[in-house]
């Protein structure tokens, strides 16, 4: 069975940083591109990144380029996205996701003082 | 960017009944491959996404044949035949055909009346 699972989502305050991970399991892992994809409380979904199967290749939206970092473990079989300088907008829920199966249920990022 | 477009925003639909769902994109969305990279995802309340039709038409396992989708180009459509209680929940339809960035649409909220 395909399984997501997102972690480390928590209060920060603005300015600060997080390390979210998704570990990944039920799939041949190094084979697929991979996204964080998120959603902000009430709203819709809207995408974040994306790295491609050996890490070779990412890209950002613009509103968090220069200031969140995609990256995968193929060892583990694990996703990262480390974000820094963090605004109010950037709170969401936080999915890992490859676009073609199921998705993780996501971590809450809320950014706040 | 490829901006999606949906409509309605919102549909009350009676159970039993069909209804139907527009995506509009702002470019062609036939990709250098010649597949047309449209999908459909339903978020359930309380539930991460889950994606119901790729490549226009193509229905994901399990996904009942009440859901169909149809379209090229620029327009596409997703229908359910008969709206059961379990279809409550925001339809999505988002491409990835020309990325960066995968682009959403705002969501339809389907429920019932």
């Amino acid at each position: 069975e395909v399984q997501l699972v997102e972690s480390g989502g928590d209060l920060v305050q603005p300015g600060g940083s997080l390390r979210l991970s998704c570990a990944a399991s039920g799939f041949s892992f190094s084979s697929y591109w991979m996204h964080w994809v998120r959603q902000a409380p009430g709203k819709g979904l809207v995408w974040v990144s994306y790295i491609n199967n050996d890490g070779s290749a990412t890209d950002y939206a613009e509103s968090v380029k220069g200031r969140f970092t995609i990256s995968r473990d193929n060892a583990k079989s694990t996703l990262y996205l480390q974000m820094s300088s963090l605004r109010a907008e950037d709170t969401a829920v936080y999915y890992c996701t490859n676009l073609l199966g199921p998705w993780g249920q996501g971590t809450l990022v809320t950014v706040s003082s | 960017d490829v901006v999606m477009t949906q409509s309605p925003l919102s549909l009350p639909v009676t159970l039993g009944q069909p209804a139907s769902i527009s995506c509009r994109s702002s470019q062609s969305l036939v990709y250098s491959d010649g597949n047309t990279h449209l999908t459909w995802f339903q978020q359930r309340p309380g539930q991460p996404p889950r994606r119901l039709i790729y490549r226009v038409s193509n229905r994901d396992s399990g996904v009942p044949d009440r859901f169909s989708g149809s379209g090229s180009g620029t327009d596409f459509t997703l229908k359910i035949s008969r709206v059961e209680a379990e279809d409550v929940g925001v339809y999505y339809c988002a491409q990835g055909s020309h990325w960066p960035p995968w682009t959403f649409g705002q969501g339809t909220k389907v429920e019932i009346k």
